[in-house]
């Protein structure tokens, strides 16, 4: 692995089910950040991780939780999607808060 | 509120320049980043200003006025690979980023 990875590419859900979204670092960065992007908007932070052990909410948390039990994993999880949710996750690390932001493919979600 | 402007889309020619002006309005500046994002694919770091002035990499230029709340980014000798989204984004006092909608630029050769 070099860099940043997500999985899965895209995925279509079902509107009340369960999904977890993967991210994976391998350039040991303390911060990880996963952002969503609509057509016409910013970058919206759902939710943030400034090292190991700690997360944070973002602009647009709700919905979505996280946890960062270690330095390179991060997954966004949303515990029962809803189609205003369809979006393109991106997940992003730095190697600390104040520092350059490096970004994943991202994963494109569909929730009908 | 936050507030990060930039123009939707911009039309220019191969071999020219484009200016991508961005203008702000944050709680607090840590710096502005300039990102680039291919149809499609991630965001890609660009450049950074934290002091007044132009930082100059290669083909792409990037300024920042603080006390105006305006950067630009200056694209030269353009080429039709350079047809993508350039997205501005201002670090905030609480050292998050603050993103505009993007500029799509349009090469036309």
């Amino acid at each position: 692995i070099a860099g940043i990875t997500q999985a899965p590419t895209s995925q279509i859900l079902a509107a009340g089910r369960r999904m977890t979204l993967r991210c994976t670092q391998d350039m040991r960065h303390n911060a990880m950040y996963w952002y969503r992007q609509d057509l016409g908007l910013g970058l919206r932070l759902i939710h943030y991780s400034n090292t190991a052990g700690t997360t944070g909410k973002g602009e647009v948390p709700d919905g979505y939780s996280v946890s960062r039990a270690n330095t390179d994993d991060f997954p966004l999880t949303l515990a029962s999607a809803v189609p205003s949710q369809t979006s393109v996750y991106f997940c992003a690390s730095s190697v600390r808060d104040q520092e350059t932001q490096y970004f994943g493919p991202g994963t494109r979600l569909l929730v009908l | 509120g936050q507030n990060i402007d930039q123009p939707t889309e911009m039309t220019a020619t191969e071999g020219a320049i484009v200016q991508i002006n961005c203008t702000y309005q944050t709680s607090g500046f840590n710096g502005l980043f300039w990102y680039q994002q291919h149809a499609g694919e991630a965001p890609t770091f660009l450049s950074y200003n934290v002091l007044d002035g132009l930082e100059e990499k290669g083909r792409f230029s990037s300024f920042l006025s603080r006390s105006k709340g305006y950067s630009y980014l200056l694209l030269k000798e353009l080429q039709m690979k350079d047809s993508a989204s350039y997205l501005c984004a201002v670090m905030d006092s609480n050292y998050q980023l603050i993103w505009g909608a993007g500029t799509k630029l349009i090469i036309k050769p």
